[in-house]
């Protein structure tokens, strides 16, 4: 069964550029998470969607972060205009359901210069 | 909100050795879950084990077992006969139990290194 792909793998940007994450979740999976996470910290979650619909982004912010899961599929994440306290990985994951185990991707090192 | 407090930093332990690691946690809320999660060099997060609230039984896999305490709101990780492939930073997280909406709460992470 393949995993949760995620691209790119590393990007390095100058502030106030902008930035696109992709995630593909597993096969069947309904519910999919993008977390962020800062160097020396545990991730936080930033959106969960439930197919295309948004369910938790309370944690998003907003002025500058959008995401999107048009088709209930794929999902990307956009930063504009990045900031240097944007520096870290963003996570994907997808589950089954919002309760069974969630399946995280390798994640997307970012650094804004 | 919800917090997750891991007090160690980093770990070490010897190779065949057992290791605990410590998590509390902060919370009104009465059913939720409870999870470690390995985060190897790769920063792939990798689930090592799962616990419901309602359950007074430890969970156990393998070598990897938790001493749920509720009432202490404490969740330690035991892992036995520690090898090498152990070594990776690991998360505590909390799960609220509700009808939408399924946020981990992590904690900030030990670092584990087993030593030959």
């Amino acid at each position: 069964e393949a995993g949760v792909a995620q691209s790119p793998r590393y990007k390095i940007i100058e502030k106030r550029q902008s930035v696109a994450f992709w995630c593909n979740p597993i096969s069947g999976h309904a519910t999919l998470y993008w977390y962020q996470q800062i160097l020396g910290q545990g991730p936080k979650l930033l959106i969960q969607f439930q197919n295309n619909g948004v369910v938790d982004d309370s944690q998003l912010p907003k002025d500058r972060f959008s995401a999107e899961r048009l088709k209930g599929v794929d999902s990307t994440l956009k930063i504009q205009p990045a900031k240097l306290e944007d520096s870290a990985v963003y996570l994907c994951a997808s589950s089954f359901t919002p309760y069974t185990e969630a399946f995280f991707g390798q994640g997307t090192r970012l650094t804004v210069v | 909100a919800q917090t997750v407090t891991q007090s160690q930093p980093e770990m070490s332990v010897q190779e065949a050795e057992t290791v605990t690691l410590s998590c509390t946690y902060d919370t009104s809320e009465n059913n939720y879950y409870l999870f470690w999660y390995k985060q190897p060099p790769s920063r792939q997060m990798i689930l090592v084990i799962r616990q419901e609230a309602y359950k007074q039984q430890n969970a156990t896999e393998n070598r990897f077992s938790v001493n749920f305490q509720k009432a202490a709101k404490s969740f330690s990780l035991k892992i036995s006969d520690s090898q090498l492939g152990d070594t990776a930073m690991y998360f505590c997280a909390f799960m609220k139990h509700k009808s939408s909406g399924s946020r981990l709460t992590f904690g900030e992470g030990t670092q584990l290194t087993v030593n030959p």
